[in-house]
């Protein structure tokens, strides 16, 4: 299985909602990450795990929450989310070693309304 | 903070002619990627060249690195209408492996 999968593929919400997207991989990779992109526009870093343990947060805004329950398995919780927030959200994921590739997955397009 | 910047940021050539795409960058890297996604959705993988090599050869593609000048380069050999996509040039920074995107190109093949 050499795949990283991403649920929902749509999701529509409110400002007032609170929602989650789900990333899972079984390639044993010990580092996961959660990318933002706007349309037309390269993706940005958000957040890294590395060993179930944040690594990495640039800087996002706290309506952005995530959370590493294992190693295969990576939330991003969404609370009072604002209209621009809109975008692509992509997890990635990454073997673990100085030289490696991140395998992405197909992403949630979501949409704050 | 975007490490690199792609150039040009859009590029448009017929089927069978080479495509070629810059990426430079700022600070001191541990590898560059290059990346290429499809109609916004998940990005592919093609080439990683460690900070200590200078070019590197995947089947049609070929990269090189110039750490002096902050520089790298993606050819693409003998393209194909499916080579038409947005492609990424990414750079990995640090013991967390900040991995940080570039602003793209975005290549049509035309047949």
């Amino acid at each position: 299985d050499t795949e990283v999968t991403q649920t929902p593929k749509h999701l529509v919400m409110g400002m007032t909602n609170k929602k989650s997207l789900k990333c899972e991989q079984h390639m044993g990779h010990r580092a996961m990450y959660w990318y933002k992109q706007k349309a037309k526009k390269p993706p940005e870093l958000m957040f890294v795990y590395s060993y179930e343990k944040l690594s990495i947060n640039e800087s996002v805004p706290s309506r952005f929450s995530p959370e590493c329950p294992n190693s295969s398995l990576l939330n991003l919780h969404l609370h009072a989310l604002q209209p621009e927030d809109s975008a692509l959200y992509l997890c990635a994921s990454r073997l673990r070693g100085t030289n490696e590739k991140l395998f992405f997955g197909s992403g949630t397009q979501l949409s704050v309304l | 903070s975007q490490q690199g910047e792609e150039d040009p940021q859009a590029l448009s050539i017929q089927e069978g002619e080479n495509a070629t795409m810059n990426c430079s960058y700022k600070t001191s890297i541990n590898n560059l990627q290059w990346y290429r996604q499809n109609s916004g959705r998940g990005l592919v993988h093609l080439i990683l060249i460690r900070s200590n090599e200078r070019e590197k050869h995947s089947g049609r593609l070929r990269v090189t690195l110039d750490t002096s000048k902050k520089s790298s380069s993606l050819l693409i050999t003998a393209s194909r209408a499916a080579d038409t996509a947005s492609y990424f040039c990414a750079t990995v920074r640090g013991s967390n492996y900040k991995l940080t995107f570039g602003k793209g190109t975005l290549l049509t093949v035309n047949p």
